[in-house]
């Protein structure tokens, strides 16, 4: 089965620029979460999804991102925006969670973004 | 902003040694306790989830216990190997789907 697909896999890009993030979550999972790794703050949240529809966004650093999920099989996370300090690998999971606490979310691969 | 806490944040040991580290998590409001495998390079790999006080989780050599009246999480490696290497993180599920992770404890097995 595939897993959690997430692309591009490296983002090298300049000050100023837009940057779009996508994931292609695990089909039939019904949650979707993003997270940013960093050295300082480790892994954390940024927003997640249920069904499509953006639970809660206070993750989200400041208004240059910004996160859609516009089908079942499909999200972007939108940098504009970038900066340096916006470099980290940012990590996109499913869940198929439907009332149940004991399912494990499904992590990508990650997206390394380096912005100059 | 919830707290949880991992020790030691890493660790070194010989290839067969076991070894055990920590996560520290609130008491209040307990959905769930999450441990995942994290290689260097790769994705968080989902090991354990625990939702009962008292639970007792174990794939192969690996095995966590939980104890959510005190708010904490025991991760055990017996006998570890080289391919243990990787960093072990514990997310604490409080609300819905939410995680809250660790900083995580970085294993290291010399062979």
């Amino acid at each position: 089965d595939a897993g959690v697909i997430q692309s591009p896999r490296h983002e090298v890009t300049e000050m100023g620029q837009e940057v779009t993030l996508r994931c292609k979550p695990i089909s039939g999972h019904d949650y979707l979460f993003w997270y940013r790794q960093t050295m300082m703050r480790g892994l954390e949240l940024l927003i997640y999804f249920n069904n499509n529809v953006p639970i809660d966004d206070s993750g989200m650093p400041e208004d240059r991102f910004s996160a859609k999920m516009p089908n079942a099989s499909f999200s972007t996370l939108k940098i504009q925006p970038s900066e340096p300090r916006d470099s980290a690998v940012y990590f996109c999971a499913s869940s198929a969670y439907r009332g149940k606490v004991n399912q494990p979310q499904h992590f990508g691969d990650g997206t390394r973004l380096s912005i100059l | 902003i919830l707290n949880v806490e991992q020790s030691p944040q890493s660790l070194h040991v010989q290839e067969g040694d076991s070894t055990n580290f920590t996560c520290s998590f609130p008491s209040s409001n307990f959905y769930a306790l999450h441990w995942y495998r994290w290689e260097t390079a790769k994705s968080p790999e989902a090991l354990f989830v625990m939702t009962l006080n008292g639970d007792e989780k174990k794939k192969g050599r690996i095995s966590a216990t939980l104890n959510t009246k005190e708010g904490y999480s025991y991760l055990y490696i017996k006998g570890s190997q080289p391919e243990d290497s990787a960093t072990y993180l514990c997310a604490f599920n409080n609300a819905g789907n939410m995680l809250t992770f660790g900083g995580g404890t970085r294993l290291m097995v010399k062979p």
